[in-house]
């Protein structure tokens, strides 16, 4: 069983740059969402979809972007990256009141 | 707006001790409450999931528990180990709507 698979698990961006990260589940969930994880602010989320075409915003939306063309995936781009968007950045899906799946993260440094 | 606690922030112990980790939460009215599980460098794995019409969960040595009215979920991990060590994340989901509020975590770590 794959889960959830992100790519890339490691990345070095150059201000201004802009990039996707993606995530794809096989488990046909529903709802997808991404997280960020910083040292001393814990998980918090940034984007979340309830379905394909349906996305909104979380608790720390600006300077990235979603969209959900399919049920499986579900990518993160960076616009315009900065040092700030440093991160380790998590996805994950659930259905209804299953248990919610995280894959294993994409380390994103800004310089 | 929800808000979840995770008291200590650390914990050292030695092997063989049975020991509680705390997660409180500020809103009693969840879908349900999650337990992880990250260790350094790596994603999270899910432990324990309690729906929020049940008491408890268990799962080899892992015991979860629910207590709505109070706001408060506690993890009991047996007869820990040194592979026990990790950072323990707790995450509740509110009706309506599917997202996750995680505590901020509990780095444990058992000394042999």
């Amino acid at each position: 069983n794959a889960g959830v698979t992100q790519t890339p698990k490691f990345q070095v961006l150059k201000t201004g740059q802009s990039m996707t990260l993606q995530c794809a589940q096989d488990m046909n969930h529903e709802y997808m969402s991404w997280y960020r994880q910083d040292p001393g602010m814990g998980l918090r989320l940034i984007h979340y979809s309830v379905g394909a075409g349906i996305t909104d915003q979380g608790e720390v939306p600006n300077g990235y972007n979603v969209s959900r063309s399919t049920t499986e995936d579900f990518p993160l781009r960076l616009l315009s990256a900065a040092p700030s968007q440093t991160s380790v950045y998590f996805c994950a899906s659930s259905q209804g009141a299953s248990e919610a799946f995280f894959g294993q993260g994409t380390r994103l440094t800004v310089v | 707006k929800q808000e979840v606690t995770q008291i200590p922030a650390a914990l050292s112990v030695p092997e063989g001790e049975n020991l509680v980790l705390n997660c409180s939460f500020t809103d009693s009215a969840i879908y349900n409450l999650q337990w992880f599980r990250q260790d350094p460098g790596k994603g999270l794995t899910s432990l324990l999931l309690i729906q929020s019409s049940q008491r408890e969960q268990t799962s080899g040595r892992l015991n979860a528990s629910l207590d709505k009215s109070s706001g408060r979920s506690t993890l009991y991990i047996a007869a820990s180990q040194p592979g026990d060590s990790a950072t323990y994340l707790c995450a509740v989901k509110g009706w309506g709507a599917q997202k996750l509020v995680f505590g901020q975590g509990t780095r444990l770590t058992i000394n042999p």
